[in-house]
């Protein structure tokens, strides 16, 4: 069964930072993308930074391009966000989802976690 | 960047009745479209891929239909569990999201 599960989220301070952590199971973590795709409070879904199975290989949104920078570990099939110079609209819940093949065009979300929230505020 | 809108914003249904939500694409996405279903505090859960493929494990009763810039997610017989909000998504330009569609009790 595959198992996505984020930690990391907190209240901080705009300008402050975070780093997200997304622990997987039940797949093989080289052959798939993952993305980071957050939610704001009551509204849509966002689109945020995906990493390729290899790893050699990001993309992020431009919303977010120049703060956050997404990584992994394959020796801990563990993912991650980095997230800096926070601000208040970075407010969301952060989704780990894993895509349905390994490079960062693969945009099909097969498998959600169950989130974590990041508040920006003062 | 491309846009996706969906019609209704709400709907108020019961339980038997046939639903229908509208996804359309600001240009061509082919068939590049996923349906999601999301619960409250749960994570979307992926029902449709490619317009019209339904995932594993997901009910019959839902399918999916379209190409291009207009698309559809068709309920036939609206279960207490299919009370939730749907989202489409387009993964044929990087990738943008539906607004949502809230299926609620009438």
């Amino acid at each position: 069964e595959v198992q996505l599960v984020e930690s990391g989220g907190s209240l901080v301070r705009p300008g402050g930072s975070l780093r997200l952590s997304c622990a997987t199971s039940g797949f093989t973590f080289s052959s798939h993308a993952l993305s980071w795709v957050r939610q704001a409070p009551g509204t849509g879904l966002e689109w945020v930074s995906v990493i390729s199975g290899s790893g050699d290989a990001t993309y992020h949104a431009d919303s977010v391009k120049g703060r956050f920078t997404i990584s992994k570990d394959n020796s801990k099939s563990t993912l991650y966000l980095q997230m800096n110079t926070l601000r208040a609209e970075d407010t969301a819940i952060y989704y780990c989802v894993k895509s349905d093949c390994s490079t960062i065009f693969c945009r099909l979300f097969v498998s959600w976690g169950q989130g974590t929230l990041v508040t920006v505020s003062s | 960047d491309i846009q996706m809108t969906q019609s209704p914003s709400t709907l108020s249904a019961s339980v038997g009745d046939r639903v229908i939500i509208t996804c359309r694409a600001s240009q061509n996405i082919r068939d590049w479209l996923a349906w999601y279903q999301q619960k409250p505090g749960k994570a979307p859960k992926l029902l449709i891929s490619r317009a019209s493929n339904l995932q594993s494990g997901a009910p019959s009763r839902f399918s999916g239909s379209g190409s291009g810039t207009e698309f559809t997610l068709t309920i036939s017989s609206l279960q207490p569990d299919d009370f939730a909000t749907y989202f489409c998504q387009q993964y044929d330009t990087l990738t943008t999201f539906g607004p949502g569609t809230k299926v609620d009790i009438k």
